[in-house]
């Protein structure tokens, strides 16, 4: 099972407003709202920051949205801090005999 | 509050064998689905194994499927992952988490480091 495509970097100036997006196939991100999105921080455990596409957990910041169009998903980062600076990843389920699918891994950086 | 501590990490041979265990406590363990997840040196994460809430029902990524085995003790709320024939690419810090079937990653741990070295 293929990892879904992230890029590799996205930067942005703080207030700004940066999108990553998350690429995978009709096996996976184009036929489940079973997307999610995690932060980490360097040498910590990933932290979820939304969960089936569009939903935030409690206590996450609504500067972090989530969106789904045909075989991609998007995370976006409104109003950049410095704090958000991070590696993000995304997850989706997949009909396939893995059942998740993890993408490869976005560096955000504030300039 | 949940709280996932995985053990067992260390340095092995290859062709070795290593047994993780994660102690969970602050929620029904019983209830929850779990995953073991891991993250070699610099790279990004990599879904390895699920776990039903009874542990009838378990599913592996193909890097490691005939090698890893994972399991739970409900009475102990104890989640393993026994893995054989590890390769220097295992090595890696392996999370154990809570996963919401056909969904997310909720709760982790802070991980246990793994490294296949001669």
């Amino acid at each position: 099972q293929s990892a879904l495509t992230q890029p590799a970097s996205v930067s942005g100036s703080p207030g700004q407003s940066i999108t990553i997006s998350c690429t995978g196939t009709s096996s996976d991100v184009g036929d489940y709202n079973y997307v999610s999105w995690y932060q980490q921080h360097p040498g910590k455990a990933p932290k979820l920051m939304i969960y089936d596409v569009s939903n935030r957990p409690s206590g996450v910041s609504n500067r972090f949205s989530g969106s789904k169009s045909g075989n991609t998903a998007s995370l976006t980062i409104s109003g950049l801090q410095a704090e958000d600076e991070a590696d993000y990843y995304c997850l989706s389920y997949t009909s396939t005999f893995t059942l998740y699918v993890f993408g490869g891994g976005t560096k955000v950086t504030v300039l | 509050q949940v709280q996932l501590v995985e053990s067992g990490g260390g340095l092995v041979k290859p062709g070795g064998s290593l047994r993780l265990s994660c102690a969970a406590s602050g929620f029904t363990f019983s209830d929850y689905y779990m995953s073991w997840i891991r993250q070699a040196p610099g790279k990004g994460l990599e879904w390895l194994s699920y776990i039903s809430s009874s542990g009838n029902t378990v599913y592996y990524a193909d890097s490691v499927k005939g090698r890893f085995t994972i399991s739970r003790d409900n009475a102990k709320n104890s989640l393993y992952l026994r893995m054989n024939t590890l390769r220097a690419d295992d090595t890696a810090v392996y999370y154990c988490a809570t996963v919401r079937v056909y969904s997310y990653v909720d709760y982790w741990g802070q991980g246990t480091l793994v490294t296949v070295s001669s």
